[in-house]
């Protein structure tokens, strides 16, 4: 039960800005939205998180919509050790994680 | 500064064996610990999670049991593993709303 929406794939130029799309139009009010990402055969590693305004971090943007139904991760410059699955996740820091089956990034040079 | 460590990274068994796999965080107390799985090509799937010493919440019934015998150590154990338990095994942490780090993985592979 992940309560968000993102594309299977996506690929991205190296040293361009990756920009990562989440649909999670049932998001309660007290729900942050969470970015991990998993690089191939290691556990996920935390990226970014917010509630309603843009954070940025010395990984990535996070952009929320103003209705917060939808958000957007972005990579500002994209390296090829940016390959991975990323995940979006909606937690209220008391249940659990849910992950979903994420958006795989290619980097291509 | 926190770690989490894993062990084995990798392990081959026979179908039918049993298994024990651990977990220990350092640099906290009192995180609530969380074993997943993830099976080749698909998301992680919460299998156990603990908010304490010796409770245990279980969110997929299996073959599988996890045990908290101390505050920082979350043992993953199966009596008969079968062919469906292969897998790349995550233990978590978190305390209170902060976001959740993982440990390195197991890779398990049943025979």
């Amino acid at each position: 039960d992940a309560k968000t929406t993102q594309p299977p794939s996506m690929d991205c130029a190296e040293g361009r800005a990756a920009n990562l799309p989440c649909n999670h139009s049932t998001i309660s009010g007290n729900e942050y939205v969470y970015w991990y990402r998993q690089i191939h055969s290691q556990g996920p590693q935390y990226i970014i998180h917010g509630l309603k305004n843009n954070e940025t971090n010395e990984m990535a943007s996070l952009i929320i919509t103003e209705d917060r139904k939808s958000s957007t991760l972005i990579l500002p410059h994209a390296t090829l050790r940016d390959t991975a699955v990323y995940y979006c996740i909606v937690y209220d820091g008391a249940n659990n994680l849910f992950f979903g089956t994420g958006t795989r990034l290619t980097v291509i040079p | 500064s926190q770690t989490i460590h894993q062990w084995p990274a990798t392990l081959v068994q026979p179908v039918g064996s049993p298994l024990s796999l651990e977990c220990t965080v350092e640099g906290t107390s009192n995180p609530n610990l969380y074993w997943y799985r993830q099976a080749a090509g698909r998301g992680l799937q919460l299998l156990f999670y603990s908010v304490g010493i010796g409770q245990i919440s279980s969110e997929v019934p299996q073959n599988l049991s996890a045990s908290r015998p101390q505050d920082r150590q979350f043992i993953l154990s199966s009596k008969k593993l079968l062919l469906s338990d292969s897998g790349f095994y995550l233990c978590a942490w978190r305390q209170g709303v902060q976001e959740q780090f993982f440990g390195p993985g197991t890779r398990l592979t049943v025979l």
